[in-house]
């Protein structure tokens, strides 16, 4: 079975500043791992997942992440906020290679609030 | 391409009641897998369903159920529902292409259940 925590439940920030959002995950199998976005009355949006590879990984909108094994981890950052970048934001993790079908093992979620 | 749509979008209903929740996965995509948001217990996963057939479930009682059509647009249903049961219902869909997992879920908007 997999865990995801998410150390922070909510991240003031100014317009402009960087941001980092901490996600640690707790899994005896490989996992892939995901950062997903929602706005208000909205469904989920992908920002970026990591599969394989270069542990540095670059989604949408200016956020990146890294994979770090050691320390299973996979926090989400960004130089340089904006206040359309206010939102709740979900790290998640899937078996990799395995059966868990279609099962997204998400954590508690960030309020990232951007202030002007 | 249209993305995912989940009908209805808001609904009330009281205890004892069921209740049946529609999904229109994007062109294309054969893998449709739902969760359940709540304020309290986060994201969790209800179950996935792949051509026609229910191949992953979470740890939700009976009452939850699910189908997915030939078309692969899928409901959900939930029977004698409890006020525990309010939450907002994600359904997702993705394309199943990468063989042991890792593939992105498109989320659709949600339905959001009142049980009164």
């Amino acid at each position: 079975a997999q865990s995801v925590t998410q150390l922070d439940s909510q991240v003031p920030v100014f317009e402009e500043a960087p941001v980092e959002l901490r996600c640690n995950y707790s899994s005896s199998v490989s996992v892939y791992l995901f950062w997903y976005v929602q706005y208000p009355n909205q469904g989920l949006q992908l920002l970026l997942k990591y599969l394989s590879g270069s542990t540095l990984v670059k989604g949408i909108n200016g956020f990146e992440a890294e994979f770090n094994k050691s320390q299973t981890s996979f926090h989400l950052r960004k130089p340089s906020v904006h206040i359309s970048d206010t939102a709740e934001y979900f790290c998640a993790v899937s078996e990799a290679g395995g059966t868990s079908y279609g099962k997204l093992t998400f954590g508690q979620g960030t309020i990232l609030t951007v202030h002007p | 391409k249209a993305g995912v749509t989940q009908t209805p979008r808001y609904l009330i209903k009281t205890r004892g009641q069921q209740v049946t929740l529609s999904c229109s996965p994007i062109s294309g995509h054969r893998s449709v897998s739902w969760y359940q948001q709540t304020p309290g217990q986060g994201l969790q996963f209800l179950f996935e369903y792949f051509s026609e057939t229910q191949r992953n479930k979470g740890n939700f009682p009976g009452r939850f159920s699910g189908r997915q059509f030939s078309n692969s647009r899928s409901e959900m249903n939930v029977s004698t529902l409890e006020l525990g049961d309010s939450a907002l219902y994600l359904c997702a869909s993705s394309l199943e292409v990468i063989p042991g997992g890792g593939e992105t879920q498109y989320f659709g908007p949600g339905t959001r259940l009142l049980v009164l």
